[in-house]
């Protein structure tokens, strides 16, 4: 069955350390999308990508970096510099404008 | 830049009734994507209904309807027959170019 796979299912994290979000899609999208979820705010997206080897920052992008080098994979690296990262992440794809996305089931980082 | 407003952080009714809820946005576009998504407490993040803002016909997805205002510009959700299973955060949200801006979200409470 096609959809998206996104791992860890929880992820814990030392202060000062780098950690990458795993986010693969079989459903052969084009575009691919990392949001940052926490109570209250909503989902703010921190960067999508509409092709390979080319992305954009999204309103959050501070802190964090992506690779976009295989249309299905598009993983999202939380760095140290990212100063309050424990949050729930999701990753989406989308294949055409106003379809809408289809998610992943997230990563629950949390900075120990 | 578009907003979503989501004026309800909360609601709750009882199994059987009919419930609405609220969304606002702001945006000078003519042609866009609104959706309303379900998170139940599994987090998973589900597509309940799609609306083309080009279409005056306000869109049904069996139990789920909108009302798309466009030059109100609103889209408030209707549940009709509420179900247990119902009970999730429901956001809002607006698309243009291939990107989505979420609103805030409102938790919904369906009780027995």
């Amino acid at each position: 069955d096609g959809g998206i796979t996104q791992s860890p299912k929880y992820l814990f994290r030392k202060e000062g350390q780098n950690v990458t979000l795993s986010c693969e899609q079989n459903l052969n999208h084009d575009a691919m999308y990392w949001y940052r979820q926490d109570p209250g705010q909503g989902l703010r997206l921190i960067y999508y990508s509409q092709i390979v080897n080319d992305f954009q920052k999204g309103d959050i992008a501070e802190g964090y970096s992506v690779s976009r080098e295989k249309k299905e994979s598009f993983p999202l690296t939380v760095t140290s510099a990212q100063k309050n990262p424990t949050a729930f992440y999701l990753c989406a794809s989308s294949i055409v404008e106003g379809a809408g996305y289809t998610f992943g089931s997230g990563t629950r980082l949390t900075v120990v | 830049a578009q907003t979503v407003t989501q004026s309800q952080p909360e609601m709750s009714v009882q199994e059987a009734e009919t419930v609405t809820l609220s969304c606002t946005y702001d945006t000078s576009e003519n042609n866009y994507y609104l959706f309303w998504y379900k998170q139940p407490p599994s987090r998973q993040m589900i597509l309940v209904i799609r609306q083309e803002a080009y279409k005056q016909q306000n869109a049904t997805e069996n139990r789920f309807s909108v009302n798309f205002q466009k030059a109100a510009k609103s889209f408030s959700l209707k549940i009709s027959d509420s179900q247990l299973g119902d009970t999730a955060m429901y956001f809002c949200a607006f698309m243009k170019y291939d990107k989505i801006i979420f609103g805030k979200g409102t938790r919904l409470h369906i009780l027995p």
